[in-house]
């Protein structure tokens, strides 16, 4: 149980498009899904936490216009990286926090989708 | 302000017992958790502390002392695949609970025979 998945694995890009990343939950309903992004040998930094059916909640010096995040059903978060320059490239994840009544203290972290921009 | 601190790297042998720690400073400490995260792939959950004192699972235990504000991982019977990096990440009690989890830069584990 509480399986986060993340689509796509990886994706190239070329300088000045737009990606999409997904990030579901397959087993569970997730009313809060958190965005990191982590540059190599680097820890996770939080770049926003996401309510469904509301805004996102983006953390100091993460551009909210560059960083689309919808948060559309409670199994669904989606991640849009728009205009992508190569100082984007990074491993970004998702996590997703269980509803009320599960282990709510617990994040569960999808695989990761590795974004190069050439 | 938050910081969360712990070392860069360790090496210990197989079979041997490693101690990795982590201090932290936050505003708003809601629970301490330990990640184990292997190149290329995301954080999987080791451990989550909430109250001071010893939590075992396994191979694997994780002490926390809030006062202290330190926690310590502790792996025993080393297995080479416990190679990775290690995460501790604080829980902070932010404006509207979200309960965020703030990050240490990670502890590499390096074992050899």
């Amino acid at each position: 149980g509480a399986v986060v998945s993340q689509h796509p694995s990886w994706v190239i890009c070329k300088s000045g498009t737009s990606v999409k990343i997904e990030c579901r939950s397959l087993d569970f309903q997730a009313t809060t899904m958190f965005w990191y992004r982590q540059f190599p040998k680097q820890s996770l930094m939080l770049m926003a936490t996401s309510n469904e059916g509301s805004k996102a909640t983006y953390e100091q010096g993460v551009e909210k216009d560059k960083f689309l995040i919808n948060h559309a059903s409670l199994t669904l978060s989606t991640l849009t990286v728009t205009s992508a320059h190569p100082e984007d490239s990074s491993f970004y994840i998702c996590s997703a926090r269980d509803t009320p009544g599960g282990r709510a203290y617990e994040q569960y972290f999808g695989p990761g989708t590795r974004l190069t921009v050439t | 302000g938050q910081n969360i601190d712990q070392p860069t790297e360790m090496t210990a042998t197989e079979g041997a017992i490693v101690q990795i720690n982590c201090t932290y400073q936050t505003s708003g400490f809601n629970g301490l958790f330990w990640y184990q995260q292997h190149a290329g792939e995301a954080p999987t959950f080791l451990s989550y502390n909430v109250l001071d004192g010893l939590e075992e699972k396994g191979r694997f235990s994780s002490f926390l002392s809030r006062s202290k504000g330190y926690s310590y991982l502790l792996l025993k019977e080393l297995q080479m695949k416990d190679s990775a990096s290690y995460l501790c990440a604080v829980r902070d009690r932010r404006d509207g609970g979200y309960n965020k989890l703030i990050f240490g830069a990670g502890t590499r584990l390096a074992v050899h025979p």
